[in-house]
């Protein structure tokens, strides 16, 4: 079964930091790029972070930069995203999506099941 | 960066009843758009991508069309389990972007 598995959540406090994984199974994890995603208590959802096949490219939201650093692990078929100086407004389910290049085009089709990270004194 | 705008942000409707919900690209996207599904305490869920593709195993009751800066997704013959939040993505501009989402009930 095709599957992403997050871990590492928790309660932090303003400033602190966490490392959420993200693990994958079912499929050849090296051969895609990945994406973080997050979403507010009742809010909408918003792309955080992505990171291409062999770490070439990454790229951040702009209210993540300089604080959050994603990485991969290709052979133990894993993500990860390194959060520093957190603040209440990263507080929220964290998922990670598979970018999937589809004949038509792309999607982010497959996503963990997420990681609540909440950030209070 | 690229903004999505869906509308309604509300939806209510019954058993049976056809819905559509618009996304609106603040500039030209192509065909670049994906639509979600997401129910309560639950990952998104892919329906339909690159505007009108049918993701595998989504019932044929949704559909898509469009292109450019506006999109529809069309749930035809609405079901209980289509209570949901359904949001539109575009994947044509960096950052990719997500719609505000749309509450359906039933």
């Amino acid at each position: 079964e095709v599957q992403l598995v997050e871990s590492g959540g928790g309660l932090v406090k303003p400033g602190g930091s966490l490392r959420l994984s993200c693990a994958a199974s079912g499929f050849n994890f090296k051969n895609y790029n990945m994406n973080w995603v997050r979403q507010a208590p009742g809010r909408g959802l918003e792309w955080v972070s992505s990171i291409t096949t062999i770490s070439s490219h990454i790229y951040y939201a702009d209210s993540v930069k300089g604080r959050f650093t994603i990485s991969r692990d290709n052979a133990q078929n894993t993500l990860f995203l390194q959060m520093n100086s957190l603040r209440a407004e990263d507080t929220g389910v964290y998922y990670c999506a598979r970018l999937w290049f589809g004949e038509s085009g792309d999607a982010f089709d497959i996503w963990g099941q997420g990681t609540m990270v909440t950030v209070s004194s | 960066d690229i903004q999505l705008t869906q509308s309604p942000s509300f939806l209510s409707a019954s058993v049976g009843d056809s819905v559509t919900i618009t996304c609106r690209a603040s500039q030209g996207i192509g065909r670049n758009l994906a639509w979600f599904q997401q129910k309560p305490g639950k990952a998104p869920k892919l329906l339909i991508y690159a505007a009108s593709t049918l993701q595998i195993e989504v019932p044929s009751r949704f559909s898509g069309r469009g292109s450019g800066t506006e999109f529809i997704l069309t749930i035809s013959s609405l079901q209980p389990e289509d209570v949901a939040t359904y949001y539109c993505q575009q994947l044509s501009g960096s950052p990719s972007t997500f719609g505000q989402g749309t509450k359906m009930e039933i």
